[in-house]
């Protein structure tokens, strides 16, 4: 089993849709959790840090569950440009050198 | 201009040729870091350092070796190519930001072919 996993997708969606990605992690000690956004073969960019509590920035919306080890993305209002590969990141510690990437799933926004 | 540049941006090469990538970094962070990624898969870190002259093992080094002789400069080098190191490489820097999280910044990538 993967440290983090993800649901590849693709996830086709029309304009306007909301949709939700989710991401499950295997050990119960990570303490620090990011979505990234990649586009095509491009670099990763940080999209936003996952709090406790969950937050909220515009039209997106993570969620950490530590009792189930899983987080969750939430897009409302997809955009055409909200297309790309979603990455989940999961630290062990408190710094990137025990960072565990999920494979990603990838976005495709439709007219 | 970029904060973390990567050359070169695409490289060819055959098996057994000794190959160095170069990133570098004007953000002034201490924490650097090298990645590769495979097609549909995610990123896994190959060597990472937190400051000069420090160098930690990442996930998968094995075939790999990499110098951090100042800040802004964490180069990656594959001694003796092999057709499974074809990938997109990735070097990043990081921050701790508020409230202690660390964000990663990364280059634009180099891919790489080795035939």
């Amino acid at each position: 089993r993967k440290e983090v996993e993800q649901d590849p997708g693709p996830f086709n969606v029309p304009e306007g849709a909301t949709v939700a990605f989710n991401c499950t992690y295997s050990n119960s000690a990570s303490q620090s959790f990011f979505w990234y956004r990649q586009d095509c073969r491009k670099e990763p960019k940080l999209l936003m840090s996952v709090y406790s509590s969950g937050n909220e920035d515009g039209r997106f919306t993570a969620q950490l569950n530590r009792a189930s080890q899983y987080i969750s993305l939430l897009i409302r209002d997809s955009k055409l440009s909200d297309s790309a590969t979603y990455l989940c990141v999961v630290n062990k510690g408190t710094n990137a050198g025990k960072s565990t990437f999920g494979d990603g799933t990838t976005l495709t926004v439709k007219p | 201009d970029a904060d973390v540049t990567q050359t070169p941006r695409n490289r060819i090469t055959k098996t057994g040729k000794r190959i160095m990538l170069e990133c570098s970094q004007t953000k002034g962070h201490d924490r650097m870091y090298w990645y590769r990624q495979d097609p549909g898969l995610g990123l896994r870190l190959i060597y990472y350092s937190f400051d000069v002259k420090d160098i930690n093992k990442g996930e998968i080094s094995d075939g790999y070796s990499v110098s951090r002789q100042a800040q802004a400069k964490f180069s990656l080098s594959l001694e003796s190519a092999i057709p499974n190191q074809t990938a997109l490489y990735f070097c990043a820097t990081s921050e701790i930001r508020t409230g202690g999280l660390e964000t990663q910044y990364f280059g634009p990538g180099t891919r790489l072919l080795v035939l």
